[in-house]
């Protein structure tokens, strides 16, 4: 069974701080997705990790992916009060079946 | 920017009653999911369908749950007897080719009395 691990769960920072939130995931997987979620919203997609090392940025958002290790990481630079949501890793399972499992989510609150 | 649309955006039945969640896909996406988030936690998998089959579920989805898409658009989730465990945010999500991320729609707010 794939199992999807964020941390932290919570996390609370100040504004201008940088921070970064771990995606560990358990089976062979060469997609990784990163989506914001703002409270009583729907998803939405931030970055689309497609190969080893692929790295994306956004803004004060960046992301990248190490295969091999099984690891993805969302480094949150000089950190604002907009950037306040649950952010959630989610992988494409490398399979014919059609399946993507989401992390536990990582809800993150910007102090001012 | 299309967009997936999900009805309704909030259901309150009985528990035992059947309810029919909604979605119309992104017109060119080929496969189709269902996730549920119960009080905005975890986003647990439900069920994909591709080609007008199934192509995984979860061992959420159990008899009482099905899926279809009567009319070549929309795309429906079935629960034949709901539970009071039913009671969550069902989604709707649609992606194209493999690679690409999955579009949300806005979600149907299930409660279950």
């Amino acid at each position: 069974e794939l199992k999807v691990e964020q941390n932290p769960l919570f996390l609370s920072m100040q504004e201008g701080k940088n921070y970064t939130i771990y995606c560990n995931y358990s089976t062979t997987s060469d997609r990784l997705y990163w989506y914001r979620q703002d409270p009583g919203k729907s998803l939405e997609s931030l970055f689309v990790l497609l190969s080893n090392g692929a790295v994306k940025q956004e803004g004060r958002l960046m992301a990248s992916l190490d295969t091999k290790a099984r690891l993805s990481t969302l480094h949150i630079t000089a950190a604002v009060h907009d950037l306040s949501a649950t952010y959630f890793c989610a992988v494409d399972i490398t399979s014919g079946t059609y399946k993507y499992i989401f992390g536990t989510g990582t809800r993150l609150k910007v102090l001012a | 920017e299309p967009e997936v649309t999900q009805t309704p955006s909030h259901q309150v039945t009985q528990m035992g009653q059947e309810v029919i969640l909604r979605c119309v896909p992104i017109s060119n996406h080929l496969y189709f999911y269902w996730y549920r988030q119960i009080l905005g936690q975890k986003v647990e998998f439900l069920v994909s369908f591709y080609n007008n089959e199934i192509s995984e579920k979860s061992e959420i989805f159990d008899d009482q749950f099905s899926v279809e898409r009567p009319d070549g658009s929309n795309f429906t989730l079935k629960i034949r007897s709901t539970k009071l465990e039913d009671s969550a945010m069902y989604f709707c999500a649609t992606g194209g080719l493999r690679g690409s991320p999955l579009h949300f729609g806005n979600g149907t707010r299930l409660t279950v009395t």
